[in-house]
């Protein structure tokens, strides 16, 4: 398996623009989810998904944020407009449900933003 | 609530030398206890995890982790490091009545093998 894959993996944009990250969880995988890393904050959840399903989503910081998942293998994390505070690096888990909550999470290799 | 932590920002180990990179948790039921590992500019990747019976856990890469729970911890052990160690180090717990995507993660823990 290719394992979790996302788009871009370096991403540079200017304040205001809308940015648009994606990600392919691993086939056969129910949930998924998104993650940022940040120096200040660490890894924090933004939201996870289970059967295309948000489940729960109090980690995504504001309005500017919003993520999709129109099918089992494709979602977006979408931002805008964006701001220089939203620099970090961005991963994308996925885990299956069989298992339920013995299951560890596979990351994708992330995508790091920056905006100017 | 449930919460992680990983005390020590840093550990500095010479290659050849035991390791331990700390992990403490706190949870209202039963801990399920997961290590990973990030190599810069990776993802992170999966070590071990702990859900029930022994308490000495081993995983990849000759790592191993004893959970303990009258000290609530979860340490992360090798018997001889390796300068390819050198890695960020993420301690996660998830309660065992918590839904498959409440997994909390701790700040990390960067691990320096010298030769």
């Amino acid at each position: 398996d290719a394992g979790v894959i996302q788009s871009p993996r370096h991403e540079v944009t200017e304040m205001g623009q809308e940015v648009t990250l994606r990600c392919k969880p691993i086939s056969g995988h129910d949930y998924l989810f998104w993650y940022r890393q940040t120096m200040m904050r660490g890894l924090e959840l933004l939201i996870y998904f289970n059967n295309n399903v948000p489940i729960d989503d109090s980690g995504m910081p504001e309005d500017r944020f919003s993520a999709k998942m129109p099918n089992a293998s494709f979602s977006t994390l979408k931002i805008q407009p964006s701001e220089p505070r939203d620099s970090a690096v961005y991963f994308c888990a996925s885990s299956p449900k069989s298992g339920g909550p013995y299951n560890e999470q596979f990351f994708g290799p992330g995508t790091r933003l920056t905006v100017l | 609530a449930q919460s992680v932590a990983q005390p020590e920002d840093q550990v500095n180990v010479a290659e050849g030398n035991p390791l331990t990179v700390k992990c403490t948790y706190s949870v209202s039921g039963n801990p399920y206890l997961f290590w990973y590992v990030q190599y810069p500019n990776r993802g992170l990747q999966f070590l071990l995890k702990y859900i029930t019976g022994d308490n000495l856990v081993k995983g990849s890469y000759g790592f191993e982790a004893e959970f303990n729970k009258s000290q609530t911890s979860f340490h992360l052990k090798k018997p001889s490091a390796l300068v390819s160690d050198s890695a960020l180090y993420f301690c996660a717990v998830r309660d065992s009545g918590g839904s498959q995507g409440n997994l909390i993660f701790g700040k990390g823990t960067k691990l320096s093998v010298k030769p």
